[in-house]
């Protein structure tokens, strides 16, 4: 079936500098995304999120893009600091439903 | 922002019993909710949506009767892993859909022997 997938299982950074974390979906009738971020041994948390009439989405130090023509999403983390060590997943709701689908994750190293 | 407690937090159980984990939205309420199970290192897989009042609806190759949903109010559902086995041994986790997105729980570590 249609899934979410990610293209780097692991990623390491030094410390203040900018990270991008990839995602490919295929499901063309998602029409909702989110960033989410798992710490170990604890459930998922929000991180940001974007509706498929944007391209673009900004919050604090991390930023959303969403090109629809290739069916790719990233995550755009920027200054980054040892706290957000963790896994990032992305994920997406088709259109009319609200259960979500979740990509395979990346983890996130940072390396102070 | 909104806030998803469940219980217990860990749990350990002799094969063949039950457990029940509770899955609370503590200030908004919920018509739906969401279970969702992870292995280590693996993504989330949902197992079912809860919907308050009528029958969860579970996805394909999850065990209705093995998964047991109860979602009696707004802002409560349980899951019961029924005759539990050392293979669901898993990190268990709920989620509540709020006015805009999914709020999840901190996870239930479920290990049996």
């Amino acid at each position: 079936g249609e899934s979410v997938g990610l293209h780097l299982p692991t990623l390491s950074v030094q410390e203040g500098d900018n990270s991008i974390i990839n995602c490919a979906y295929s499901n063309s009738a998602s029409d909702y995304f989110i960033w989410y971020k798992q710490e170990s041994g604890k459930g998922p948390q929000f991180i940001i999120d974007i509706r498929s009439n944007m391209d673009k989405r900004q919050g604090q130090r991390v930023t959303v893009l969403l090109n629809k023509t290739v069916k790719h999403l990233s995550l755009q983390i920027a200054a980054t600091q040892p706290g957000d060590s963790a896994v990032y997943f992305c994920a997406e709701r088709p259109g009319g439903y609200q259960k979500v689908t979740f990509g395979t994750g990346t983890k996130l190293q940072v390396i102070p | 922002g909104a806030v998803v407690s469940q219980h217990p937090s860990r749990v350990i159980c002799k094969s063949g019993t039950s457990v029940k984990i509770e899955c609370r939205s503590l200030d908004f309420q919920a018509t739906t909710m969401f279970w969702y199970r992870q292995f280590p290192k693996q993504s989330l897989m949902l197992m079912a949506t809860s919907n308050e009042g009528s029958k969860a609806t579970y996805e394909q190759g999850v065990e209705k009767d093995k998964f047991l949903i109860n979602h009696a109010s707004l802002t409560l559902s349980t899951l019961t892993v029924t005759s539990a086995h050392p293979e669901d041994s898993s990190f268990y986790i709920c989620s509540a859909q709020g006015p805009d997105t999914q709020y999840f729980g901190p996870g239930t570590r479920l290990t049996v022997l």
